[in-house]
């Protein structure tokens, strides 16, 4: 079964520094695909950045950026320059094929002034 | 562009009660999702459709049935609400291929007492 796995149930970064998210997953499939969504309190789901397991670059987003480590089975988010706007829950997803996404229970980043 | 229009946003039902959740999509994507989100835990698949005219169970599917309408309509049926129901519900829609993201709706935050 596919797990999602993510530690930190709660992060602060002060306005302008760099923050890294954790996630780790479980998988025997070589091919997948892994997501990370932010979720402001407007509730809406917005897709962050995205990275295909068979690619070795790390994707990239503008202020956002991941660490990929497929033998460790590791996906952390970068965020650099952190803005009051960021402040949200983030996820981490996982999926295979074009099936569903298996969902961590996600962090909650407060940005401080 | 609306993307993915849920209806309604906020109900309150009794224990027992019927209710449908509506969920339409104008991307011309090919694949819609039903998930839950609880405190605490990320989203859960409920049931999905990978095209029209298929649907498949998920995660979490018991106590719902589904209906993809058409490519642009999947809704979400809940027989005989219990307060274990109690939630937010989110639809989502995608390209069938893995790589694409999915596209979430507002999401409805569904009641029962």
């Amino acid at each position: 079964a596919q797990t999602v796995t993510q530690s930190q149930p709660e992060m602060s970064v002060q306005e302008a520094e760099t923050v890294t998210l954790s996630c780790t997953y479980d998988t025997s499939e070589s091919d997948y695909y892994l997501f990370w969504y932010k979720q402001p309190p407007s509730r809406q789901m917005i897709l962050v950045i995205r990275q295909e397991a068979y690619k070795q670059q790390n994707a990239t987003e503008n202020r956002f950026s991941v660490n990929f480590q497929k033998a460790a089975k590791s996906f952390s988010l970068k965020i650099s320059d952190s803005q009051l706007g960021d402040a949200a829950m983030y996820f981490c997803a996982y999926r295979t094929g074009a099936n569903n996404l298996f969902f961590g229970t996600g962090t909650r980043l407060t940005v401080i002034p | 562009n609306a993307g993915v229009t849920q209806t309604p946003k906020f109900q309150v039902l009794k224990t027992g009660q019927s209710m449908t959740l509506q969920c339409a999509q104008d991307m011309n994507h090919n694949s819609m999702y039903w998930y839950r989100q609880d405190p605490g835990m990320g989203l859960r698949l409920i049931y999905y459709s990978a095209s029209e005219g298929t649907t498949d169970k998920g995660e979490v599917p018991n106590g719902y049935n589904v209906s993809r309408l058409n490519k642009r309509e999947f809704s979400l049926r809940l027989e005989s609400a219990a307060p274990s129901q109690t939630s937010v519900y989110f639809c989502a829609s995608s390209y069938r291929t893995g790589n694409q993201p999915q596209h979430f709706g507002d999401g409805t935050r569904l009641s029962i007492l």
